[in-house]
């Protein structure tokens, strides 16, 4: 089983509408999630970082961590073209600040 | 203040051929990561480094070498390339350890496309 795992989609909606990814995970140390955003062709750069468990807002952009079930979220709402690339789940492994991935998910929003 | 920067972004090589990948970063960040991305694979850790003349390996560390003479500069190196090693390459960087007002994310250079053929 992988560290995180992660549904690689692709998911499709159309302009407007609410998107929710989702990542699970196995090890319950390190309480630290991020999600970065990767357009095609480009590297990927942090969208939001979350602590332990709840919920953290960033305009559009929610990040839920349930500890309960090893479950994480990320919710665009109002999605918009621009928002289209994949969107890469991840969780700090220790030290060194070093993450481990998931596969990500790839999100198309279309006009 | 470029962040972090690759070359080359693109290259082709042969079975059996070497070749070295520059990874400059100029926010003074302590931490240097290679990175390799694979379609369904994610990212997985190649080496990383956690100051000038460190190196550590990571998650898929065989057949690749890395250096850091320099804080700036990290170096992948490919001393006998092979089809398995077609991938994209990213470099990273972060802070060390994190202080108030200071993110100790990574931050990602644009990658290196290599195809060995």
């Amino acid at each position: 089983q992988k560290e995180v795992e992660q549904d690689p989609g692709p998911l499709s909606v159309p302009e407007g509408a609410i998107v929710s990814l989702n990542c699970t995970y196995s090890n319950s140390a390190f309480q630290y999630f991020m999600w970065y955003r990767q357009y095609s062709r480009k590297g990927p750069e942090l969208l939001m970082y979350t602590y332990s468990s709840g919920n953290k807002e960033d305009g559009r952009f929610t990040a839920q961590v349930d500890k309960s079930s090893k479950y994480i979220s990320l919710f665009i709402r109002d999605s918009q073209p621009s928002d289209s690339a994949t969107y890469l789940c991840a969780r700090f492994s220790g030290g060194y600040n070093k993450l481990i991935f998931g596969a990500g998910t790839r999100l198309a929003v279309h006009p | 203040n470029a962040g972090v920067t690759q070359t080359p972004k693109f290259r082709v090589l042969k079975t059996g051929q070497s070749m070295t990948l520059l990874c400059a970063q100029d926010m003074n960040h302590e931490y240097m990561y290679w990175y390799r991305q694979d379609p369904g694979m994610g990212l997985r850790l190649i080496h990383y480094s956690v100051g000038e003349g460190t190196t550590a390996k990571g998650e898929v560390p065989d057949g690749y070498n890395v250096s850091r003479l320099k804080k700036q500069n990290f170096l992948l190196g490919l001393e006998s390339a092979a089809p398995s090693q077609t991938s994209v390459y990213f470099c990273a960087s972060s802070y060390g350890r994190p202080l108030a007002g200071r993110s100790d994310t990574q931050y990602f250079g644009p990658g290196t496309r290599l195809t060995v053929l």
